[in-house]
């Protein structure tokens, strides 16, 4: 199957830093690609929706300003947490999904932000 | 290497039970999830065992052996609406998610 790459699997960074995650797919265009946060024992919450070329589409309660989105080309979306606090301490997944496909979606390893 | 393991595809009738099962070989482990995915969908989550036993919610309930590395599904009740892929996923000893390829699920009147 396809597949998606994420950078970095784990990142530790002082309180106020920003980090960045980059999402890749390796062997396929991606069109569109999602943006996931994970607390412990729970379910991926879906973040935003990024499409290559636009602007990102936001879910309900997630701050456009604290997490940066951008799709600049079909393999490559990051995510930048600004200004981060240990609140944002969280597992970060993505997926991605192939231009022209309406269905299938190719899920990244994750990458965990602890925050100190 | 960490191995997630489900059958690519399965049919069953509308009303019936349909049992799907996932075996995983992974470095540690912190919980297994399953998701269903509609096609052109996002994933939704549908439940999350850490423990060995069953965990039932509604018509769906899961089953978590850790001493076998397997997981499955149970769906009772099926309705036209459970058609989608199921997705069988463990979180590593890193918290690592390691996705199934997922299974998906036919259902017929």
């Amino acid at each position: 199957g396809a597949v998606v790459s994420q950078h970095p699997s784990r990142v530790i960074c002082k309180s106020g830093t920003s980090v960045k995650i980059e999402c890749r797919s390796l062997d396929f265009q991606a069109t569109t690609m999602f943006w996931y946060r994970q607390f412990p024992k729970q379910s991926l919450m879906l973040m935003a929706t990024s499409n290559e070329g636009s602007k990102a589409t936001y879910e309900q309660g997630v701050e456009k300003d604290k997490f940066l989105i951008n799709h600049a080309s079909l393999t490559l979306s990051t995510l930048t947490v600004t200004s981060a606090h240990p609140e944002d301490s969280s597992f970060y997944i993505c997926s991605a999904r192939a231009t022209g496909d309406t269905g299938e979606l190719f899920f990244g390893e994750g990458s965990r932000l602890t925050v100190l | 290497g960490q191995n997630i393991d489900q059958p690519t595809e399965m049919t069953a009738t509308e009303g019936a039970i349909v049992q799907i099962n996932c075996t995983y070989q992974t470095s540690g482990f912190n919980g297994l999830f399953w998701y269903q995915q509609h096609a052109g969908e996002a994933p939704t989550f549908l439940s999350y065992n850490v423990l060995d036993g069953l965990e039932e919610k509604g018509r769906f309930s899961s089953f978590l052996s850790r001493s076998k590395g397997y997981s499955y599904l149970l769906l009772k009740e099926l309705q036209m609406k459970d058609s989608a892929s199921y997705l069988c996923a463990v979180m590593d000893s890193n918290y690592q998610l390691i996705w199934g390829a997922g299974t998906k699920l036919i259902i017929k009147p």
